[in-house]
């Protein structure tokens, strides 16, 4: 599988932007990238995922390089509730499990 | 819409013991997934069921551990002869087809072995 590397923590400002790093150099061409959160003592939350473009929901923004080996997550305004470990997965389509690494484990301080 | 429920929330057994971790997917879900997390680290896969298959079990522990998918009921990760190793979040996720992007997850049961 695929692997991903994310720093281990990286803290923000209530209202500022965030922009949570992923690199991913084996990406193989049928692997999506999916980022989920996990809020304490909760199950893992989609936010979002992508191929190739870049993408936006109402959640965040998902932005992938070119060539793919790298993408970063984007939370335009960091609230206190989006103080939680967000994990970068790498998926091939034709598979349906995700393998998680260990995240970054983002602070928002008021 | 019920989301993924998952019971019991928490659950103590003492070495030894069986404990039996229930998943019941969203409404129209017919995958279920299993994943274990120790503590401070990142969600590991077990299993993949859909209705009455295991269709992915490479993550599941050769021995002591199974799980099943019934075509009636919720889905159950067992553990027989529990060990203090076992002690863990056990999350369960659900999502309507195989090529669903998004996966549904449960609040997770907290197993404590003492």
């Amino acid at each position: 599988d695929a692997k991903t590397t994310q720093p281990n923590s990286m803290e923000s400002n209530e209202e500022e932007p965030v922009h949570l790093p992923c690199n991913h150099s084996t990406i193989s061409g049928t692997d999506y990238i999916h980022w989920y959160r996990q809020l304490p003592s909760q199950g893992p939350e989609y936010v979002i995922h992508g191929l190739t473009s870049n993408v936006n929901n109402r959640m965040a923004s998902l932005a992938i390089a070119e060539d793919r080996k790298s993408s970063t997550l984007i939370l335009h305004r960091a609230t206190l509730r989006d103080a939680a470990v967000y994990y970068c997965i790498l998926r091939d389509i034709s598979n349906n499990d995700m393998r998680f690494g260990a995240g970054t484990r983002l602070t928002v301080k008021p | 819409n019920a989301g993924v429920m998952q019971n019991p929330r928490h659950l103590v057994r003492r070495r030894g013991q069986e404990a039996r971790l229930r998943c019941s997917p969203m409404k129209g879900h017919s995958h279920v997934y299993w994943y274990r997390q120790l503590p401070e680290e990142g969600l590991k896969f077990m299993v993949y069921l859909q209705k009455e298959n295991i269709i992915d079990e490479s993550g599941m522990p050769k021995e002591r551990f199974s799980a099943e998918f019934p075509k009636e009921g919720p889905s159950i990760l067992r553990i027989q002869q529990v060990v203090r190793g076992d002690s863990a979040a056990y999350f369960c996720a659900s999502s309507p087809t195989y090529t669903s992007y998004e996966q549904y997850f449960g609040p997770g049961t907290r197993l404590t072995v003492t």
